[in-house]
């Protein structure tokens, strides 16, 4: 399989709590890329991290990158009820072309 | 607002229907594509267009049928559709090979 896969499936936490989500996959790739999505509507890009990154920071958003070990991290700091989404990881690989995969999605929810 | 915008948002249509979603994009992109997000699945790639190339998912059913008049502007044509192919339809649009997706807030598709 091409996709990455996210885990956990759903994360329940308090306002103010620090959320971490993670994305393994099994063949190489070229980048990676976490996005958000609100219930009902478009995915939005949060953070692209290419393979020979190890650590990206934007805002309270902080991914890494393991490629030894095929996985990666989305930690939201601080989080806020408006952090209530999904969360994807997308796989981008060498000769991919425009072609991006994507996995089923870590649910978060925050609450106040 | 990401500057990917679909039409319509909603879209309730029997089996022997026939209709259309549109996409398009201000971005100056010069690629696209279309998503399915079916329930507790991956997020599917249905196709991509860029300049170098069209790129359909082999699994996709021909009663989806696309069109790319020019690189702002995305069609996909459904004609007698089933049940299953009720999903959120997700367009969105890149500059770079690999790089990353503007979504539009996609279609929400009801087959009865």
């Amino acid at each position: 399989s091409q996709q990455g896969e996210e885990d956990p499936q759903a994360l329940s936490i308090q306002e103010g709590e620090n959320a971490t989500m993670n994305c393994s996959y099994k063949t190489s790739i070229n980048n990676l890329q976490w996005y958000r999505q609100n219930s009902g509507r478009g995915l939005v890009h949060l953070i692209l991290i290419r393979s020979n990154e190890r650590e990206k920071h934007s805002g309270r958003l902080r991914v890494t990158l393991d490629t030894s070990k095929k996985s990666s991290s989305l930690l939201i700091t601080a989080s806020r009820a408006a952090d209530t989404a999904s969360y994807f990881c997308a796989l981008g690989f060498t000769g991919g072309g425009n072609k991006l995969t994507f996995g089923t999605g870590t649910q978060l929810k925050v609450e106040l | 607002e990401t500057g990917v915008t679909q039409t319509p948002r909603h879209l309730v249509m029997g089996m022997t229907n026939k209709k259309s979603l549109k996409c398009e994009q201000h971005l100056g992109h010069n690629a696209m594509y279309w998503y399915k997000q079916s329930a507790k699945k991956p997020l599917e790639l249905m196709f991509v267009y860029s300049l170098e190339e069209r790129v359909e998912n082999n699994s996709v059913p021909s009663r989806f049928s696309p069109e790319c008049p020019n690189s702002s502007h995305l069609f996909l044509h459904l004609h007698t559709l089933q049940p299953e192919d009720s999903a959120l339809y997700l367009c969105a649009s890149s500059q770079a090979k690999g790089g990353k997706l503007f979504f539009g807030s996609g279609t929400q598709l009801s087959v009865l």
